[in-house]
């Protein structure tokens, strides 16, 4: 089944400790993303990676951090929480954006959403 | 930046009814989807529609680009379509996605 997979999908813990919110695919989609979802502010865009060892910034980008090693993973890393960043984060994919194929549909495909509380 | 305007913010029907969502935007942009989030807050595509009129049983959506904006038409709608509606555009010049602030509909049995 094609799936975008987060890990955890909750998570309770405290200002300054490091964590990782996992993200992996089994679709060989090139594109992943990072989003997260804030009550009134819609979801917004993190960071993105068009392929491996290639990430760039979302729209908030700050206090986060990326890595790329392999196609179907692109775990998303805070190094040092803050209550701030208490969000419902998002991870999605798809194959590469529209105007680099010539045929298809490119969907972003969602992963189930991971709920973060950083007290 | 781009700005993405969804109307109406909120949204309430009567099972059976039928119903527009509209979504603007400001600049050009590649790439354009409708999604739904449910209840559990599960992200669902609904479409991919650059440009064009699309359809999927009751539901179908129509994009001009050339005049930005963006509509998705729910037909005999049905509780189960209760949720978040959210546009999401890729601005020309950038493999960014921004995301409307979204249309929560609620329909009642």
């Amino acid at each position: 089944e094609a799936q975008v997979t987060q890990n955890p999908r909750y998570l309770i813990t405290v200002t300054g400790k490091k964590l990782t919110v996992t993200c992996s695919q089994n679709m060989n989609h090139e594109y992943m993303s990072w989003y997260r979802q804030d009550p009134g502010l819609g979801l917004r865009q993190i960071y993105y990676s068009m392929n491996v060892e290639v990430t760039d910034k979302g729209d908030v980008p700050e206090g986060y951090k990326v890595s790329r090693k392999e196609k179907r993973n692109f775990p998303l890393i805070l190094e040092s929480p803050s209550p701030n960043q208490t969000s419902l984060y998002f991870c999605a994919s798809s194959q590469k954006p529209y105007r680099d194929r010539a045929w298809g549909n490119q969907p972003q495909h969602f992963g189930d959403g991971t709920r973060l509380s950083i007290l | 930046g781009i700005q993405v305007e969804q109307s109406p913010p909120d949204l309430i029907l009567q099972e059976g009814a039928n119903s527009t969502l509209r979504c603007n935007f400001s600049d050009s942009v590649n790439n354009l989807q409708w999604f739904h989030q449910n209840p559990w807050g599960q992200l669902i595509n609904l479409f991919y529609i650059p440009s064009g009129t699309k359809q999927n049983g009751r539901l179908s959506a129509t994009t001009v680009a050339t005049e930005r904006y963006s509509l998705l038409y729910i037909s005999s709608s049905q509780t189960t379509d209760s949720g978040v509606y959210f546009c999401a555009v890729e601005p020309s010049g950038t493999y960014k996605y921004i995301f409307g602030t979204g249309t929560r509909l609620k329909v009642l049995a």
